[in-house]
């Protein structure tokens, strides 16, 4: 049971370039979100879908674009890498309930903008 | 407005000494109930549901819907407890996101 998978696992970009980060998950979910952890600090909401087609911003969506294409996918978009979006980014999906509503998480992508 | 609030972003401990976190929340419905544990470099991993109302690694967290409180409780902290724990919110029955508290980092001092 793959869970959530994040895809890369690490990458250093130089400033300007652009990027792709992939969030797929194997559990029929409909919610998933992109968060961002900067060093000693709580998670950060970038974006969020609750459904194949849907997206909708978070707490810190500048500088990040996502697709849900399909449901098992969410992607996280950099079109122009800034040193500021250097941290560790982590995917989450949930189900769509009255129970077992948890979150899970991917393993997280370690993202350096140099 | 809907939010989870963890007071506390650093709370030391000595090791043996009871351990309390904090999460209060504020929702108008009857949400789940969260907490959540974040080893040094590695993702969260659910520690406690409200729903379930089970021991796990020591830890007890009991829902409060009065003081909308579900504070997090180890009678007896040990050195691996040193992590990030979050709070965490889920409005059942779908209708919006899971909402997490900011963390709190519990660090065990020896």
């Amino acid at each position: 049971n793959a869970g959530v998978t994040q895809t890369p696992k690490f990458r250093v970009l130089k400033t300007g370039q652009s990027m792709t980060l992939l969030c797929a998950q194997d559990m029929n979910h409909e919610y998933m979100y992109w968060y961002r952890q900067d060093p000693g600090m709580g998670l950060r909401l970038i974006h969020y879908s609750v459904g194949e087609g849907t997206t909708a911003k978070g707490e810190v969506p500048d500088g990040y674009n996502v697709s849900r294409l399909k449901k098992q996918n969410f992607l996280l978009g950099l079109e122009s890498a800034a040193p500021s979006q250097t941290s560790v980014y982590f995917c989450a999906s949930s189900y769509f309930g009255t129970v077992n509503t948890e979150a899970f998480f991917g393993q997280g992508t370690r993202l350096t903008v140099v | 407005a809907q939010r989870v609030t963890q007071p506390e972003k650093l709370l030391s401990v000595f090791k043996g000494a009871p351990v309390e976190l904090k999460c209060n929340y504020s929702y108008s419905g009857s949400p789940e109930l969260f907490w959540y544990v974040q080893y040094s470099r590695q993702r969260l991993q659910l520690l406690l549901r409200h729903i379930s109302r089970e021991s796990i690694k020591g830890f007890t967290a009991d829902l409060n819907k009065g003081e909308t409180s579900f504070h997090l409780k180890k009678p007896f902290a040990q050195e691996e407890d040193s992590a990030m724990y979050y709070c965490a919110l889920s409005p059942r029955g779908g209708g919006d996101k899971i909402i997490f508290g900011k963390g709190t980092r519990l660090h065990i001092l020896p």
